[in-house]
């Protein structure tokens, strides 16, 4: 298994621009997230998926899509890249399965660094 | 919004002394995971807390979930400098699938 891959490794945008951030996991997971993580704040989540189809708003989902039209792949659309939108972006997968409780053990890719000049 | 704070934000110590990391939340949480994230790397899962009042070990590392589900904590027993890296906390909102993130504590381990 390959894991949770994410596309591209590093990105230079202008401001205004858009793109989009691939993310595929081969583990059959039904649950998958982003996260960008800025210096000093952790992670914060975008936007979370509970299966294909479903797609839910995170924390900051402002200047962000997604969209899940299969299990694999959870792509993040920048819609029009702002310099506030520099950040390394994660994205996660996990399952459930019970063991005395729900697990949701996050399986993280291995992230894209964007810069918005 | 909902926060989950860390304490320390950083910690220096030198190998061989214990460390301790501080998460509380502003929420009663349905569960708590621990991430591990080295320089440059992505976070990496190390357990998971879901019982109030719960407490489990690994090896040198101790967790434990405060009764109210609201905090959590995790104790270092003799670093080695292979625990370098920094540490977060991710709380599961109640009746969601939404985890929030703590602010992390970094940790350096002095030889």
């Amino acid at each position: 298994n390959a894991g949770v891959t994410q596309t591209p490794k590093f990105q230079v945008l202008k401001t205004g621009q858009s793109m989009t951030l691939q993310c595929a996991q081969d583990m059959n997971h039904e649950y998958m997230s982003w996260y960008r993580q800025d210096p000093g704040m952790g992670l914060r989540l975008i936007h979370y998926s509970v299966g294909a189809g479903i797609t839910d708003q995170g924390e900051v989902p402002n200047g962000y899509n997604v969209s899940r039209s299969t299990t694999e792949d959870f792509p993040l659309r920048l819609l029009s890249a702002a310099p506030s939108q520099t950040s390394v972006y994660f994205c996660a997968s996990s399952y459930s399965r019970t063991s005395g409780g729900s697990s949701y053990e996050q399986y993280f890719g291995p992230g894209t660094r964007l810069t918005v000049t | 919004g909902q926060q989950v704070m860390q304490i320390p934000q950083y910690q220096h110590v030198q190998e061989g002394e214990d460390f301790t990391t501080y998460c509380n939340s502003s929420t009663t949480l349905s569960n708590i995971q621990w991430y591990k994230q080295r320089p440059g790397g992505h976070p990496v899962f190390l357990i998971q807390l879901v019982k109030s009042g719960e407490v489990k070990k690994q090896k040198r590392l101790t967790f434990q979930f405060g009764e109210a589900k609201k905090n959590s904590s995790l104790h270092i027993t003799a670093t080695q400098t292979t625990d370098v890296g920094t540490y977060f906390c991710a709380g599961r909102l109640e009746g969601t699938y939404k985890y929030i993130f703590g602010t992390g504590t970094r940790l350096k381990v002095l030889a």
